[in-house]
C-alpha cells in the first residue's frame, strides 16, 4: 500500500489569501486524486491530477479557484485560492496503485484541515 | 437524486451483535462497490470491494450486492466497540469511472 503525506496538516488562515498543500507519495503513481470534505460530509472530488497532463476538474470546481500541480509522479500540489470561510475543509490528497487504472481502491493522506477567518 | 446514498445514522449497537449497514447507488451500469471506514479525525480507509452478485466476506466484514435492487450492503458480526466510525459507501460509475461516495454512516458500537 501507498504511503502518502501531506502537508500541512492543518492551517488557520486570512480571507482573500491563498494556500498550497502538498502531497507526497513513497511510491510512484499515474492518478492523483484530490478530495474535499467539509463538516460533517462525504468526500466530493476536486479533480484528478494526471502526470504531464492539465488536472481534469469536476463540476463545481475550476482551475482558477483550485490550481494543481503534477511534477512528477510522486508528487503533486493543490492551491486553494482568495480564500473565503466557505473553503474551510478538510482537504484530502489520494491514489491509486500504479498501473490498474481506475480500481476504486484508494489510498489517502492524513489530510489537511483548513479554517478560514 | 443522489448518485450514492446512505442513511446518516447514527446506527447503534451492543457489542457482539451483528451491524448492518446499507447503500443504494443510482446509476444501473455501475460496476464496483466499496466500504471505507472513517474514524473520526482520520482518513477514510479501504475495507471492502464488491464486483459481483452475492456476498463477500473477509473475517467478520460481509459485503452483499445485489445490482438488480441497486443496493449494496455491510454486516459486521461480533461488532466492537472499535468498529465504531463512519463507514462510507462508494461506487464507480459505470458511466464516469469515477469514485463516488456516500455521505457515510456512523456506527456506534455500544458496551
Amino acid at each position: 500500500s501507498a504511503v502518502i503525506s501531506q502537508k500541512p496538516s492543518r492551517d488557520i488562515c486570512q480571507r482573500g489569501t491563498s494556500l498550497t498543500i502538498q502531497c507526497q507519495v513513497d511510491s510512484q503513481v499515474t492518478m492523483m486524486f484530490w478530495y474535499r470534505q467539509q463538516p460533517g460530509q462525504s468526500l466530493t472530488l476536486i479533480a484528478t491530477a494526471n502526470q504531464g497532463s492539465e488536472a481534469t476538474y469536476e463540476s463545481g470546481f475550476v482551475i482558477d479557484k483550485f490550481p494543481i500541480s503534477r511534477p512528477n509522479l510522486t508528487f503533486s500540489t493543490l492551491t486553494v485560492s482568495n480564500m473565503s470561510p466557505e473553503d474551510s475543509s478538510i482537504y484530502l490528497c489520494s491514489v491509486e496503485e500504479m498501473g490498474r487504472g481506475v480500481t476504486g481502491e484508494l489510498f489517502f493522506g492524513e489530510g489537511s484541515r483548513l479554517t478560514v477567518l | 437524486q443522489k448518485e450514492v446514498e446512505q442513511n446518516s445514522g447514527p446506527l447503534s449497537v451492543p457489542e457482539g451483535a451483528i451491524a448492518s449497514l446499507n447503500c443504494t447507488y443510482s446509476d444501473r451500469v455501475s460496476q464496483s462497490f466499496f466500504w471505507y471506514r472513517q474514524y473520526s479525525g482520520k482518513s477514510p480507509e479501504l475495507i471492502m470491494s464488491i464486483y459481483s452478485n452475492g456476498d463477500k466476506e473477509d473475517g467478520r466484514f460481509t459485503a452483499q450486492l445485489n445490482k438488480a435492487s441497486q443496493y449494496v450492503s455491510l454486516l459486521i458480526r461480533d461488532s466492537q466497540p472499535s468498529d465504531s466510525a463512519t463507514y462510507l459507501c462508494a461506487v464507480i460509475s459505470g458511466t464516469a469511472s469515477k469514485l463516488t461516495f456516500g455521505t457515510g454512516t456512523r456506527l456506534q458500537v455500544t458496551l
